[in-house]
């Protein structure tokens, strides 16, 4: 059984940087075809994709937000980190994890999704 | 980044009654290796998302079979084949053929007349 968690703060302030843990089970991000993704949704509206690493180590970031954001994992803890810094009020939102399906190199899927936590940034 | 457009943006439907949501890409979600990178997903009331078509037209494992995908190149469709109560929620469609970056559309929130 496939289940993600994610935990952190849940308030920042303007211009502090947000550490973000997923911590999953059920599978291993060694296995080849499997991937970690972030996804953000603020308030009411649309999902955002925000980053990838998958089993072969490689690290993929939304363009737009490439600058402020890094990825770890640590295979012995089945976790990864996500960090996104300069966080602004328009950052607020439920972050993601879901468990990711590569096909050829191509995110295939999102299969499994974390509950979610809610970041709200405000000074 | 390929734009990700979902119609309509609100689906008010009786249930027993179909239901259908298009979704159109920018550009053709077709890879070379002949499958199509478009996933459909269901975002419950208070809940995270959930799969319901990976692949253009393969339903999601325990997804009822009420739920069918179809479409190709840029135009895609989700139906429901007859809405139940438990349907309520919004929609997403999702495009993995770009990684950089994945997008989603902009939603279809499905309501009970």
């Amino acid at each position: 059984q496939i289940t993600l968690k994610e935990s952190g703060p849940t308030l920042v302030k303007p211009t502090q940087t947000l550490t973000l843990t997923c911590t999953f089970s059920g599978f291993s991000l060694t296995t080849r075809g499997v991937g970690l993704g972030w996804i953000r949704q603020p308030p009411g509206k649309a999902l955002e994709w925000l980053a990838l690493i998958n089993w072969n180590d490689n690290e993929y970031f939304s363009p737009s937000m490439k600058r402020r954001l890094s990825i770890t994992q640590d295979t012995s803890k089945n976790q990864v980190v996500l960090t996104m810094t300069n966080m602004d009020p328009v950052d607020t939102a439920t972050y993601y994890c879901a468990h990711g399906r590569i096909l050829e190199w191509l995110v295939r899927d999102f299969e499994y999704w974390g509950p979610g936590i809610l970041v709200t940034v405000s000074s | 980044d390929i734009v990700m457009t979902q119609s309509p943006l609100s689906l008010p439907v009786t249930p027993g009654e179909p239901a259908s949501i298009s979704c159109r890409s920018s550009q053709s979600l077709l890879y070379t290796n002949g499958y199509t990178y478009l996933n459909w997903y269901l975002q419950k009331p208070g809940q995270s998302p959930q799969l319901l078509i990976y692949l253009a037209t393969n339903r999601a494992s325990g997804v009822p079979d009420r739920f069918s995908g179809s479409g190709s190149g840029t135009d895609f469709t989700l139906k429901i084949s007859r809405v139940e109560a438990e349907d309520v929620g919004v929609y997403y469609c999702m495009q993995g053929l770009q990684t950089l970056p994945i997008t989603f559309g902009q939603g279809t929130r499905l309501e009970i007349k």
